[in-house]
């Protein structure tokens, strides 16, 4: 089965800091792709990337990155100078195939406390 | 925000009682998902729906049934509510599967009593 571990469940850092958030997944398929969501205290669950299997080159959008190696089967995403307005669960997300159907298999999820 | 709607948006229940979550979607889009949050469990699928009538079982189908009848809606049933059924309950969408990101509800929050 594949699996998706987010092993920090709670994060909490000052305000201006760099964060990491880690994201370890397991999967048969050659052909795959990963996702990472964003939960905010008013509880909404909002997509933030998707990233395939074929693609390894690291993704930056503003304060945000994200970097994929398929070696060590990881996809962690950076906050760089992180705002109090991060504070947020972060899900990391694989989809797998099931015959002809798709569906999306998340981790755990990491609570991120950003403090002033 | 992607056209999905759940209702109700909460519902108090009590044990033993059959209840069911309507998912109304406006983007026609072929795959729709319901999923179960819980503390320390993240996200977990419940069944998911890759066309009209073709549904499917995720991780924890048990105690749960589901039917599209139509595009637009997927309803989530629970025979027969228990404690343990006692969640937030997300439903997705997506345009096309593998490779579409999911677009979620506002979610219901559902207690068994």
């Amino acid at each position: 089965a594949q699996k998706v571990t987010q092993a920090q469940t709670e994060i909490s850092v000052v305000e201006k800091e760099d964060v990491t958030l880690d994201c370890v997944y397991e999967t048969r398929d050659t052909t795959y792709y990963l996702f990472w969501y964003k939960q905010p205290p008013s509880g909404e669950l909002v997509f933030l990337i998707r990233r395939n299997s074929f693609d390894e080159q690291n993704e930056i959008s503003g304060r945000y990155s994200w970097n994929f190696q398929k070696s060590t089967s990881s996809f962690n995403f950076t906050i760089t100078a992180s705002q109090v307005v991060d504070s947020a669960v972060y899900f990391c997300a694989l989809s797998e195939r099931e015959d002809s159907s798709y569906k999306l298999i998340f981790g755990s999820g990491t609570r991120l406390l950003v403090r002033p | 925000d992607a056209g999905i709607t759940q209702s109700p948006r909460h519902k108090v229940t009590e044990t033993g009682t059959p209840v069911t979550l309507r998912c109304h979607q406006t983007e026609n889009h072929r795959y729709m998902y319901w999923y179960r949050q819980d503390p320390g469990h993240g996200l977990r699928l419940i069944h998911y729906s890759y066309g009209v009538k073709d549904t499917d079982k995720g991780e924890v189908s048990d105690g749960y049934s589901v039917s599209r009848s139509k595009t637009e809606d997927f309803l989530l049933t629970l025979e027969s509510a228990t404690s343990s059924q006692t969640s937030v309950y997300f439903c997705a969408i997506s345009e096309s599967g593998e490779n579409s990101p999911l677009h979620f509800g506002n979610g219901t929050r559902l207690t068994v009593t």
